[in-house]
């Protein structure tokens, strides 16, 4: 009963590293979206997809970059790293249609840029 | 734009004792409303949600939340408090369930 699995849950990068955060569900879910929390500020919705082929911008998307090719995952690509990216990530996925009603969250990835 | 508001950082309560933790939302429409749970080093998980009917709603682990859209609140309560309780806990608003806007958020404490 996996649900969803984010890798790694830590990472340490040097500024201007690229680095991919993975995220995959096995609950058949068409939405997926990733979140960053930082002290203070809540979760931030960074990018979501609602199917496969289909990815938007959340509130935080500069700087990341990702793609939905298969139902499954949903990898967040930091293409040059900085120090303002340090932060804990979460992937999020749901059902789509009325009174789904939840988001389930991965554990977290903790990234560290240097 | 959807903006939430938890005014306390870190509550205390002594165990057994109630708790009710205060959340405000800037909406224009009907909102989605939702409070999730955050043990220490997990992921979020779903107390309770409302976006229609009954504006008292149960949750789990005994948690219950009232949506007033005249005070544009809704507030997460509980008649007893226990020692796993301690958590952070978020509110967080959206027009569907999906792409949710969250508070910064609650820290519990719970006091022996």
């Amino acid at each position: 009963n996996a649900g969803v699995t984010q890798t790694p849950k830590f990472q340490v990068l040097k500024t201007g590293q690229s680095m991919t955060l993975q995220c995959a569900q096995d609950m058949n879910h068409e939405y997926m979206s990733w979140y960053r929390q930082d002290p203070g500020m809540g979760l931030r919705l960074i990018h979501y997809s609602v199917g496969a082929g289909i990815t938007d911008q959340g509130e935080v998307p500069n700087g990341y970059n990702v793609s939905r090719s298969t139902t499954e995952d949903f990898p967040l690509r930091l293409l040059s790293a900085a120090p303002s990216q340090t932060s804990v990530y979460f992937c999020a996925s749901s059902r789509t249609g009325v009174d789904t009603g939840e988001l389930f969250f991965g554990e977290g990835s903790r990234l560290t840029v240097l | 734009a959807q903006s939430v508001t938890q005014p306390d950082i870190h509550i205390t309560v002594s165990e057994g004792a109630s708790l009710e933790l205060r959340c405000n939302y800037s909406y224009g429409a009907t909102p989605y409303l939702f409070w999730y749970v955050q043990s220490p080093g997990q992921g979020l998980q779903l107390l309770l949600k409302y976006f229609s009917g009954d504006t008292l709603v149960q949750g789990i682990k005994g948690f219950e939340a009232e949506f007033k859209r005249s005070q544009s609140s809704f507030n997460l309560r509980k008649p007893s408090v226990h020692w796993s309780d301690a958590a952070e806990y978020f509110c967080a608003v959206g027009d569907g369930f999906q792409k949710l806007v969250f508070g910064t958020g609650t820290r519990l404490l719970v006091s022996p």
